[in-house]
């Protein structure tokens, strides 16, 4: 079983749509979790961290369920721009000794 | 420019040629990680440096990888022979703090290594 694992899509919306991606994880240890964005042919670029208590940033919502060991990341009013990849990243342990994990990525498509 | 640095961003090289990868990560930034990117795959992970010392290499997929780091500063990814199999995107990331306590990674734009 991979590490952190994602549905890789694609997702097809219309603007303005709301989209849902979920990502779960295989170790019951990990600590911290992360939404990275990457767009086509560049680098990742951290989105947003995602706590336990669930977090929101303006249009992007992500939220943490230890017990089911998934995260989600919810997109509001689907804008063109937000057509990229959408990586879930895990800090397995939180301490040294260990890498950030990426899953395989999920990509989004916004159209007109 | 203040982001990571890395070169030379495309690279095309005959099966059985080595190859080195330079990354030259944000000024003062503790953590470098190396990263391996290939086609509609995530980032998998290579290697991690704190300043000089090499603290993480259990991603390094064969004993034909070597990553250095001896300064501190700039960080190079060695390749020795390579297999057509290597053919990905190099990502080199840093990050100011500790991997204990790491939340963002800054990354280069990757060097695209082509095997033929």
């Amino acid at each position: 079983r991979k590490e952190v694992e994602q549905d890789p899509g694609p997702f097809n919306v219309p603007e303005g749509a709301t989209v849902a991606f979920n990502c779960t994880y295989s170790n019951s240890a990990s600590q911290s979790f992360f939404w990275y964005r990457q767009d086509c042919r560049k680098e990742p670029k951290l989105l947003m961290s995602v706590y336990s208590s669930g977090n929101e940033d303006g249009r992007f919502t992500a939220q943490l369920n230890r017990a089911s060991q998934y995260i989600s990341l919810l997109i509001r009013d689907s804008k063109l721009s937000d057509s990229a990849t959408y990586l879930c990243v895990v800090n397995p342990l939180n301490q040294a000794g260990t890498a950030l994990i990426f899953g395989k990525g999920t990509t989004l498509s916004v159209s007109s | 420019g203040a982001g990571v640095s890395q070169s030379p961003r495309y690279k095309v090289a005959k099966r059985g040629q080595d190859v080195a990868l330079r990354c030259d990560p944000i000024s003062g930034h503790v953590s470098l990680f190396w990263y391996q990117q290939a086609l509609g795959q995530g980032p998998e992970f290579l290697t991690y440096f704190q300043n000089e010392a090499q603290l993480d290499k259990s991603g390094l997929p064969s004993d034909r990888f070597f990553a250095e780091r001896p300064e501190g500063s700039v960080s190079t990814l060695k390749i020795q022979r390579t297999q057509q199999e290597d053919s990905a995107v190099y990502l080199c990331a840093s990050s100011l703090l500790d991997r204990a306590t790491v939340g963002e990674l800054f990354f280069g734009e990757g060097s695209r290594l082509t095997v033929l």
